[in-house]
């Protein structure tokens, strides 16, 4: 059990366009998922919280207008990065957290990862 | 403020060489400390929480234990397959169960 999918795991995009990534949870429903970026050689940095049917909530220094986050069901939350520019090139990396059998409560699961470049 | 800090950044052992990890941590009031393995290019793999002193965990080569201030991985006879960055992470006090990562210790296990 306990598996986030993301899509796509690479995408390569022109300078002023946007970019919508996925990130499903499988096999459980997922109260809150999390999204990070990580730059080279970097650990993760978390950009943004979201409940199901709620705002995100972001962190400070993570523009809201351009990192837009929607988390419409308990299984999809969407992050779309809007007028991409090229120092938005990164890896990008949702989490979920919710119930699952088996599992504490507070333990998150990642996706795979979506590298973005922005030329 | 809540700090996870990793030791060494990068370490390099031969296959069967012991070694362990460490991560040291403040935070008022732990909710768990967890353990992730993260391959180039890939997310993180759950490994283990860890939610009070003198808990240990266990999984294959890979042993897990906490301190009020500090955990350890330890890697019992590591194999090739061992290498990864391993990532220590906490719950962030401002950000519900958001985790706040340390920089990750980079292994290599040569044969």
């Amino acid at each position: 059990g306990a598996v986030v999918s993301q899509h796509p795991s690479r995408v390569i995009c022109k300078s002023g366009t946007s970019v919508k990534i996925e990130c499903r949870s499988l096999d459980f429903q997922a109260t809150t998922m999390f999204w990070y970026r990580q730059f080279p050689k970097q650990s993760l940095m978390l950009m943004a919280t979201s409940n199901e049917g709620s705002k995100a909530t972001y962190e400070q220094g993570v523009e809201k207008d351009k990192f837009l986050i929607n988390h419409a069901s308990l299984t999809l939350s969407t992050l779309t990065v809007t007028s991409a520019h090229p120092e938005d090139s990164s890896f990008y990396i949702c989490s979920a957290r919710g119930e699952l059998a088996g599992y504490p409560y507070n333990e998150q699961f990642f996706g795979p990862g979506t590298r973005l470049t922005v030329l | 403020e809540d700090q996870v800090t990793q030791s060494p950044e990068a370490l390099r052992l031969q296959e069967g060489e012991s070694s362990s990890l460490n991560c040291s941590y403040t935070v008022s009031g732990l909710r768990g400390l967890f353990w992730y393995r993260q391959d180039p290019g890939k997310g993180p793999e759950f490994l283990f929480t860890l939610y009070s002193a003198g808990e240990e965990k266990e999984k294959e080569r890979l042993k897990a234990t906490l301190t009020k201030k500090e955990s350890f991985l330890h890697i019992t006879a590591p194999k090739p397959e061992d290498s990864a960055t391993y990532l220590c992470a906490i719950p962030n006090s401002n950000s519900g169960y958001a985790l706040n990562f340390g920089k990750g210790t980079s292994l290599l296990v040569t044969p």
